[in-house]
């Protein structure tokens, strides 16, 4: 399970303020990702990238901001314009090939109050 | 838009029996397919995944199993031991490098 790392495991703030999560990877992986997860659902894509310096919005990227200056490294802004944003967020990379699965890192909860 | 559906959404399934999950997804396009296993309060970990040009693949007491023509995909896990007892999620890939998700399956196996 190393390789992906993401801090910190669980994560409390006040409503209003704006909060970053931070994604590392060591795998040498040129594409990755930011998923929200529900309790009880799926993975809703948030941004992906593909390479450094670029990325993409995934299906619900209202409310949240990335940047990709390194490879290894992918942080994720719940801003707060993100209506809900109480969630576990899974960050996850893969090689930057066509079709090779993904490795999600361990994942941080976030709570708003 | 791209859209990959799921079922059943709970499965409950003896220790020794098998279990199937389906999924079907929109895209014709789709040539990827990954399965992804979850357990309470952990992250998706890859199990099995195949590609459009083969119709099945086979892990040890897993399979997979293709059919493009009517676009859904099946996971197979024969002889379930309670350690098999995760969410599981299936997903389709379009394009480079973007994957879509099931809504995942909650399998139970009762001891």
């Amino acid at each position: 399970d190393g390789g992906i790392t993401q801090s910190p495991k669980y994560l409390f703030r006040k409503e209003g303020q704006n909060v970053t999560l931070s994604c590392e990877q060591n795998l040498n992986h040129d594409a990755m990702y930011w998923y929200r997860q529900d309790p009880g659902q799926g993975l809703r894509l948030i941004y992906y990238s593909q390479i450094v310096n670029d990325f993409q919005k995934g299906d619900i990227a209202e409310g949240y901001s990335v940047s990709r200056e390194k490879k290894e490294s992918f942080p994720l802004t719940v801003t707060s314009a993100q209506k809900n944003p109480t969630a576990f967020y899974l960050c996850a990379s893969s090689m930057g090939q066509y079709k090779l699965g993904q490795y999600f890192g361990p994942g941080t909860r976030l709570t708003v109050t | 838009g791209e859209n990959v559906e799921q079922h059943p959404s709970t499965l409950s399934v003896q220790e020794g029996d098998s279990a199937v999950i389906k999924c079907t997804y929109s895209d014709s396009a789709s040539n990827y397919f990954p399965w992804y296993k979850q357990e309470l309060g952990k992250r998706p970990q890859l199990i099995i995944d195949i590609r459009s040009n083969v119709g099945e693949k086979k892990d040890q007491r897993i399979a997979v199993t293709l059919n493009k023509t009517a676009k859904h995909f099946s996971l197979h896990i024969t002889e379930t031991q309670p350690e098999d007892s995760a969410v599981y999620f299936c997903a389709a890939s379009t394009s480079y490098d973007k994957v879509i998700f099931g809504p995942g399956t909650s399998l139970s196996v009762i001891p």
